[in-house]
């Protein structure tokens, strides 16, 4: 069965730091992984996703993700945070038979 | 713009009344994802289907949840009898094929008192 763990449920960081959001996943077949961002009251909605190719993947919103088989992680990551990009952020896991699980949420809190 | 639409955004309701949570899922799509999400334990995924058949509801209490697609255009998701416990958010999502991104709708806010 697939899983996922983010390792930090809340991030609080400066305006204009850098910020990394962990995520380690664990299956037994190939996934596919996303990152998706939820702001309050609302939809998740997509951040970035990788499903080959290149390890390094860039989303929206100035976001960029790094697929590691060997550490099975997806590691989120941004230069330069702006107090928009305040919110809860999901790691998912798709074992490409369609099953999307998703991680327990990591809330970036930035701050002036 | 094709989004995904739920009704109703907020449902109040009191113990042992049932409860319907419709999704119609963006057109064209064939996987539609019910998720569960609560302080506690998160995003739980409760069902999907595939061309309209149920491939997963594992996830789902099955003495008094149960998830249907009459038609292609159209998701429910029914509790029956509901119960306290049950008051969270409950998203619907859909997706073109099993392997790429799922587009959430707005959810629907279950208050059961």
């Amino acid at each position: 069965a697939q899983s996922v763990t983010q390792l930090d449920s809340q991030v609080p960081v400066f305006e204009e730091a850098p910020v990394e959001l962990r995520c380690n996943y664990s299956s037994s077949v190939s996934v596919y992984l996303f990152w998706y961002v939820q702001y309050p009251n609302q939809g998740l909605q997509l951040l970035l996703k990788y499903l080959s190719g290149s390890t390094l993947v860039k989303g929206i919103n100035g976001f960029e993700a790094e697929f590691n088989k060997s550490q099975t992680s997806f590691h989120l990551r941004k230069p330069s945070v702006h107090i928009s990009d305040t919110a809860e952020y999901f790691c998912a896991v798709n074992n490409q038979g369609g099953k999307l699980i998703f991680g327990q949420g990591t809330e970036l809190s930035v701050k002036p | 713009d094709a989004r995904v639409t739920q009704t109703p955004r907020h449902k109040v309701t009191e113990m042992g009344q049932e409860v319907t949570m419709r999704c119609q899922p963006i057109l064209g799509h064939n996987t539609v994802f019910w998720y569960r999400q609560t302080m506690m334990q998160g995003l739980e995924l409760l069902a999907y289907f595939r061309n309209r058949a149920p491939l997963d509801d594992s996830g789902m209490p099955k003495d008094r949840f149960s998830a249907e697609m009459p038609d292609a255009t159209l998701a429910t998701l029914k509790i029956q009898p509901s119960e306290p416990r049950d008051s969270a958010v409950y998203f619907c999502a859909s997706g073109d094929r099993g392997d790429t991104e799922a587009f959430f709708g707005q959810g629907t806010r279950l208050t059961v008192v």
